[in-house]
Formats: C-alpha cells, structure tokens, sequence
C-alpha cells in the first residue's frame, strides 16, 4: 500500500457523459500528479499540482481537466466522454517537485 | 520533448537467470530514473531509481546503471524468482525545481520460468 488513494475503483458510463476521479495524496505529499494509461498509448502523464497550483502539462485533452484543494486532495475531471477514454487512471504523489512519485491503486473508466 | 524507449518488449528468462532491460533517452537535462514493477491489475511500484550525478546503484537483486554520455540506463535483476514476473518500466524525469514530469517507457513483459 503506498498511501495514496482514489476513488472510484471502477467507473462505467456512456459516451457524453462527465465523470471525476478523486485523489488524496500520502501525507505529508505536496505534489500530485495524473496518468493515464490505456493497452496502446501505455502510461502518459496527464497534469501535475503541487501544493495548489498547476506545475506541469503534458498530453491532457481541453475536455479534461483537473485541480488541487487547499487539503491537497485533487480531482480529475473528464468531459464529453469518448470510447477512447477508457483507461486505466493512476495518481501519484510526491513530497515535492523532484522527488519519487508514489502511485495509487488507479481508477478503472469504462465507456460504453 | 523528452523521449524515452525501452527494450525488448517481453523477455521470458529460466527461474535463477539474470535479466536486462534497457532504456534510452532524448533529453540530455533529464537528472531522475525510476524503474516501476507492475502486476496485472495492480499499481506501478517504484522498485529502484538513479540520479545523474550516479553511474550505478544496487539493492539486493536489483541494480541500475546509467551511461549519461550514451542517453542510455539499464535495469538489472539478478537470481530471477517467479514473482519478479511483471511489466516493468523505466521513466526518465523531465523538469527542474518543483516540476517533475515522468516519461515512460513502453514497458517490458517478463516472464520467469520456474
């Protein structure tokens, strides 16, 4: 168990709809980060936030989008769903910016 | 941006054997390594990482080397178990300062042989 945990473990929705995944980093982590990994993009890095503010983008689509409370949890927020967002969607976290990352147990999104 | 290539793609290795895997990057800024084990179903797990400044480090079983001048880092096990079956990746650190973006390489499917 690394400490970190999301919730749901398994979503299934319908093309068009919004789903959001939740993240509670370990504690004492200042930095959160998104992935998501699928059988033929493997693991990509989606967002990263540390300590409330977005520090890093990588291929996140604009229907997607994510954030960081003030208690660092963090939320991904997935719009207008598509078939091709089904995936596996890891978090992780780490104490600060440079330091290594701590995955969660993931949250499986099926779209049907 | 950075890119990062693993090989080969599934090794399947007789319980006891050694086994390698290999990765190369593109960024020459990249200063962090890690390697994650993956079960089925399960999390990545960071089993070991290097940083730029380090040629090589070991922790029992497991040993990674980097080659900064070649862009390339190996992933090295030795005394291979049945459960070191899985995907394992490597990843290379993209940033500085509180930025720390991690690709990944496209993993490797080992298979230890009992």
């Amino acid at each position: 168990d690394s400490g970190v945990t999301q919730t749901p473990k398994h979503l299934i929705t319908a093309t068009g709809q919004r789903v959001t995944l939740r993240c509670s980093p370990r504690s004492g982590d200042l930095s959160v980060y998104w992935y998501q990994q699928s059988l033929d993009q493997g693991l990509q890095f989606l967002i990263q936030y540390y300590n409330g503010e977005e520090r890093a983008k990588g291929n996140i689509l604009e229907r997607f989008s994510a954030q960081q409370f003030p208690d660092l949890h963090s939320e991904l927020n997935l719009s207008s769903l598509e078939l091709g967002d089904s995936a596996l969607y890891f978090c992780a976290s780490s104490v600060g910016g440079g330091a290594e990352q701590y995955f969660g147990p993931g949250t499986r999104l099926t779209v049907t | 941006g950075e890119n990062v290539e693993q090989h080969p793609s599934t090794l399947s290795v007789q319980e006891g054997d050694s086994a390698v895997i290999k990765c190369t990057y593109s960024d020459s800024a990249s200063n962090y390594f890690p390697w994650y084990k993956q079960e089925l179903g399960k999390r990545p797990q960071l089993i070991i990482d290097i940083r730029s400044n380090v040629g090589e480090k070991k922790d029992q079983r497991i040993a990674v080397t980097l080659n900064k001048t070649a862009k390339h880092f190996s992933l090295h096990i030795t005394e291979t178990q049945p459960e070191d079956s899985a995907v394992y990746f490597c990843a290379a650190r993209q940033g500085g300062g509180a930025t720390n973006k991690l690709i990944f390489g496209t993993g490797t499917l080992l298979a230890v042989q009992p």
